[in-house]
């Protein structure tokens, strides 16, 4: 079965110091993965996706994150992490199973980053 | 733009009473979209729709109907209320269903069923 997993419920890191948010995934097939953040009482915004290509990503808001066939990993990371960075991220990959005509995704649970002045 | 607009913010029911969660979308999406979060788990995929008038089951479509009459409006209906359906719902939209598109959420709707 398809599946993402973030292994870390919360994350804290003091402000200006690198951040990482990790995400694993599992799928039969080449992968497409996301990064979403949520903002307290907002919805997911997207962050960025790899698709295919370069295995670093760059996305908004300074984040990027790096793709790893072989561990089967796709890491948020930021060099220098903002008290406004504060939220929930979501790591997503396209349900390749999903016969429906639609572009499903398998979210992860998220994790909550926690950045500290 | 106003991007994806959902009402109500919150929402109290008692079980087995009905009520319809608003969503609306004003990018010209075909393809839209309601998810429920729940603690510890990620979105998961309710109703979706890719097209006026064209509507399909997600992956826990139990005790919901969706309509779209309209590219830009597409509401969530819970028929009889229960406990198990309290949890934050989510709309989304967005341009085409291949993944170099991404999706735009709304700001959810928080629903206890008592």
């Amino acid at each position: 079965a398809q599946s993402v997993a973030q292994p870390e419920d919360q994350v804290n890191v003091a402000e200006g110091n690198p951040l990482t948010v990790k995400c694993t995934y599992s799928v039969s097939g080449n992968p497409y993965l996301f990064w979403y953040v949520q903002y307290p009482n907002r919805g997911l915004q997207f962050l960025l996706k790899y698709i295919t290509g370069d295995n670093l990503v760059k996305g908004s808001y300074g984040f990027e994150a790096e793709f790893n066939k072989s561990q089967t990993s796709f890491h948020l990371k930021k060099p220098s992490a903002l008290v406004s960075d504060s939220a929930l991220y979501f790591c997503a990959v396209r349900d390749l199973s999903f016969s429906g005509g639609y572009n499903k995704l398998i979210f992860g649970a998220g994790t909550r980053l926690a950045v500290h002045p | 733009n106003a991007g994806v607009t959902q009402t109500p913010k919150f929402q109290v029911l008692k079980t087995g009473q009905s009520m319809t969660l608003q969503c609306a979308q004003d990018m010209n999406h075909e393809y839209m979209s309601w998810y429920r979060q729940d603690p510890g788990m990620g979105l998961r995929l309710i109703h979706y729709s890719v097209g006026a008038g064209i509507t399909d089951q997600g992956e826990v479509p139990n005790g919901y109907n969706v309509s779209r009459s309209t590219t830009e409006d597409f509401p969530l209906r819970l028929l009889s209320a229960a406990p198990s359906q309290t949890s934050v719902y989510f709309c989304a939209s967005s341009y085409d269903r291949g993944p170099l598109y991404e999706q735009y959420f709304g700001p959810g709707t928080r629903l206890t069923v008592t």
